[in-house]
């Protein structure tokens, strides 16, 4: 069975750009959510996508957004790049949710560099 | 908002020795969940507890789901090498819409061959 796939593995950007993230969850799970990985603030929850509709929301500026696809790939886009958006992305999937069990499968992560 | 108060932070310790960490929270749980990073890799889930005083073991690693419901802890026995990376506790409350795990910050274990 294939895992979680994140693409791009690695980026640099500069600040005031835009990124887009993709992840291809394992097939059968309908859910998705992303998290921010820096060595300061550890993981901290984006946002969750449950069969194309945001169900959770972290607490996280406007500039990031997410969206998911009829056959349950996400995406997330960040825009008007900062300095302190450098991290990485997490990409993890689950059969019904964040919320049901608790039980996620991660992805490899985006490593986003923002110069 | 909620936080989860991960300890230690670090550990150095020789292969063989045994492990243990905790997390405790202000807020209660019905989930906590432990995962490991190793370098490079997102986490993987190593054991997940549901009901309070819970103790459940995976191989060499046990975990329990505190009675209070507002802590829990990791242990390893005789680690070895492949034991380093970073350790994550979670806490969530599930059912409905209600929303997402709280991750600790970590525990990041070295092991000395």
């Amino acid at each position: 069975k294939a895992g979680v796939t994140q693409t791009p593995r690695y980026l640099i950007k500069t600040r005031g750009q835009q990124v887009t993230l993709s992840c291809s969850p394992i097939s059968g799970h309908r859910s998705v959510s992303w998290y921010q990985q820096t060595p300061g603030q550890g993981l901290q929850f984006l946002f969750e996508y449950f069969s194309e509709t945001q169900r959770n929301k972290g607490n996280f500026p406007g500039r990031f957004s997410g969206r998911q696809f009829s056959n349950s790939r996400s995406e997330m886009n960040v825009s008007t790049l900062e300095l302190g958006d450098s991290a990485l992305y997490l990409c993890a999937s689950s059969l019904s949710g964040v919320a049901d069990t608790g039980e996620l499968f991660f992805g490899e992560g985006s490593r986003l560099t923002v110069l | 908002g909620q936080q989860l108060n991960q300890s230690p932070q670090s550990m150095f310790i020789q292969e063989g020795e045994d492990v243990s960490m905790n997390c405790t929270s202000s807020s209660i749980f019905n989930t906590w969940l432990w995962y490991k990073q190793d370098p490079g890799e997102g986490p993987v889930l190593l054991i997940a507890l549901y009901k309070a005083g819970e103790l459940t073991s995976n191989g060499r690693l046990t975990a329990q789901f505190g009675i209070t419901r507002k802590d829990s802890f990791l242990n390893i026995s005789a680690s070895i090498p492949s034991d380093v990376g970073i350790y994550f506790c979670a806490g969530g409350n599930y059912g409905g819409s209600q929303g997402n795990l709280i991750f600790g910050k970590g525990t990041k274990l070295s092991v000395k061959p």
